[in-house]
C-alpha cells in the first residue's frame, strides 16, 4: 500500500523557517517525482515545486522562488520542504503528493498545518 | 501561467441527482486535465486523470470528458460521500495550476 506520511503541525513566528518531511512507503522511491502544494484555508491548492527522486533535480514555482527548498533523503525514502521568510499569509496546509501517469497527483500525504503568527 | 476556471463555484443537489462541473483553461492543456475530490479536513483525492481516465478504485459514477481548453466532470448519481469540493488541475506545463473549486452541497 502506497503511503505518504507527513510530519506534524508547526507554529512559527514571521520571518522564521519551517521544514516539513514526507516519508514514503509501498513503492520504489526513486521511480516517481514528488510535488509540494500549499493550500490556504478555503482556497485552491497552489503548486510550490517538485523534486525528481531519482536524480534530485528540482523546479520551483516563481511565486516561492528564493524561499523554498525541496530535498530528499533517498536512504530514508523521505522528501523535505523547507520554506523560509515565513509571513502570515503562509498560514496553510502543506501537502506532498506523488506524480503518477500524466503527472496527476495519485497519492497525497495527509497534510501538515503551518501557522505563522507573532 | 495557465489559468483554470470552474463553473459553477457551488451547486446544490440531492442524493441520486446527476451533476456536471465544467473547467476551462486559458490556453490548451491537451488532455493533461485531472479532477480531484476534497472532503473537509482531508487531502484531495484523484478521481480522473488525462481528462477521461478513471483512477483505479474510483466508482464508475464519475466520468470526465474534453480536450484542449474545455472539460467536464459528471457524477451520474450523487452519493452522500460526494458532498465535497471538486478541483480541476492542469498538469500540461509548470506552473501546475488548479481551478478555484466547486462546492457540492446537499439540497
Amino acid at each position: 500500500q502506497v503511503r505518504l506520511i507527513q510530519s506534524g503541525a508547526e507554529v512559527r513566528k514571521p520571518g522564521a523557517s519551517v521544514k516539513i518531511s514526507c516519508k514514503t512507503s509501498g513503492y520504489t522511491f526513486t521511480t516517481y517525482t514528488l510535488y509540494w502544494v500549499r493550500q490556504a484555508p478555503g482556497q485552491r491548492p497552489e503548486w510550490m515545486g517538485w523534486i525528481n527522486a531519482a536524480n534530485g533535480d528540482t523546479k520551483y514555482s516563481q511565486r516561492f522562488q528564493g524561499r523554498v527548498t525541496i530535498t530528499t533523503d533517498t536512504s530514508a525514502y523521505t522528501a523535505y520542504l523547507e520554506l523560509s521568510g515565513l509571513r502570515s499569509d503562509d498560514t496553510a496546509t502543506f501537502y506532498c503528493a506523488r506524480a503518477g501517469t500524466w503527472d496527476a497527483f495519485d497519492v497525497w500525504g495527509q497534510g501538515t498545518v503551518v501557522t505563522v503568527s507573532s | 501561467d495557465i489559468q483554470m476556471t470552474q463553473s459553477p463555484s457551488s451547486l446544490s443537489a440531492s442524493v441520486g441527482d446527476r451533476v456536471t462541473i465544467t473547467c476551462r483553461a486559458t490556453q490548451t492543456v491537451s488532455r493533461y486535465l485531472n479532477w480531484y475530490r476534497q472532503k473537509p479536513g482531508e487531502a484531495p483525492e484523484l478521481l480522473i486523470y488525462a481528462a477521461s481516465t478513471l483512477q483505479s478504485g474510483v466508482p464508475s459514477r464519475f466520468s470526465g470528458s474534453g480536450s484542449g481548453t474545455d472539460f467536464t466532470l459528471t457524477i451520474s448519481s450523487v452519493q452522500p460521500e460526494d458532498f465535497a469540493t471538486y478541483f480541476c488541475q492542469q498538469s500540461f506545463t509548470t506552473p501546475i495550476t488548479f481551478g478555484q473549486g466547486t462546492r457540492l452541497e446537499i439540497k
